[in-house]
């Protein structure tokens, strides 16, 4: 299957500093990339959705001032938290799929802010 | 409302034993439905879908799953477990009108013992 992978798979920061994270598809055109958070023993809830080239669309509560997406190419999508807090230590996955076929995750990237 | 309900929050069974993992959603119409599974430190990976046709679906490494409208279930099935199914199962769903969004349940912890 396609592959969809996440820079860094860990990233541990000080509170108030903005940690940037990465989500690539590596043998297909991710025309749509998903952002999800994945609290322990929850499931995934879907931050936003992002179509290349356009802005992101994000999910009600979701603060898009904080969480930066940027979806600029067909391989890349970027996350930033900015201004991270405890609050936001969270497990982030990506997903990508190209126009309406199957879609395809990324392993994660486990955050913590101290 | 939730949309997915997976009532299994950790299923324990010893190799060789069936398996059924609960999954309702709460909608009248016409939906697509998946199971993925996340095995430790792993991505989500697709299992099965239902889009139309048989309710019976098959998918890889044996499993399978029945859509039965009238109780709106889509529950995952394995005759015979291994100790290498242990995992974290996740039934979703995309509901119409909603730019084919997966919508998650709560996830089914399944642990096998050897």
């Amino acid at each position: 299957g396609a592959v969809v992978s996440q820079h860094p798979s860990r990233v541990i920061c000080k509170s108030g500093t903005s940690v940037k994270i990465e989500c690539r598809s590596l043998d297909f055109q991710a025309t749509t990339m998903f952002w999800y958070r994945q609290f322990p023993k929850q499931s995934l809830m879907l931050m936003a959705t992002s179509n290349e080239g356009s802005k992101a669309t994000y999910e009600q509560g979701v603060e898009k001032d904080k969480f930066l997406i940027n979806h600029a190419s067909l391989t890349l999508s970027t996350l930033t938290v900015t201004s991270a807090h405890p609050e936001d230590s969270s497990f982030y996955i990506c997903s990508a799929r190209e126009w309406d076929r199957e879609q395809y995750f990324g392993p994660g990237t486990r955050l913590t802010v101290t | 409302a939730q949309s997915v309900s997976q009532h299994n929050h950790h299923v324990i069974l010893s190799e060789a034993a069936s398996l059924e993992l609960g999954c309702n959603y709460s909608y009248g119409g016409t939906v697509n439905l998946f199971w993925y599974v996340q095995y430790p430190g792993q991505h989500l990976q697709l299992l099965l879908k239902y889009f139309s046709g048989d309710p019976l679906v098959k998918g890889i490494k044996g499993f399978e799953a029945e859509f039965i409208k009238s109780k709106f279930s889509f529950n995952l099935r394995k005759p015979s477990v291994q100790w290498s199914d242990t995992a974290e199962y996740f039934c979703a769903v995309i509901l119409p009108g909603s730019a084919r969004q997966l919508t998650f349940g709560s996830g089914t912890q399944l642990t096998v013992l050897p």
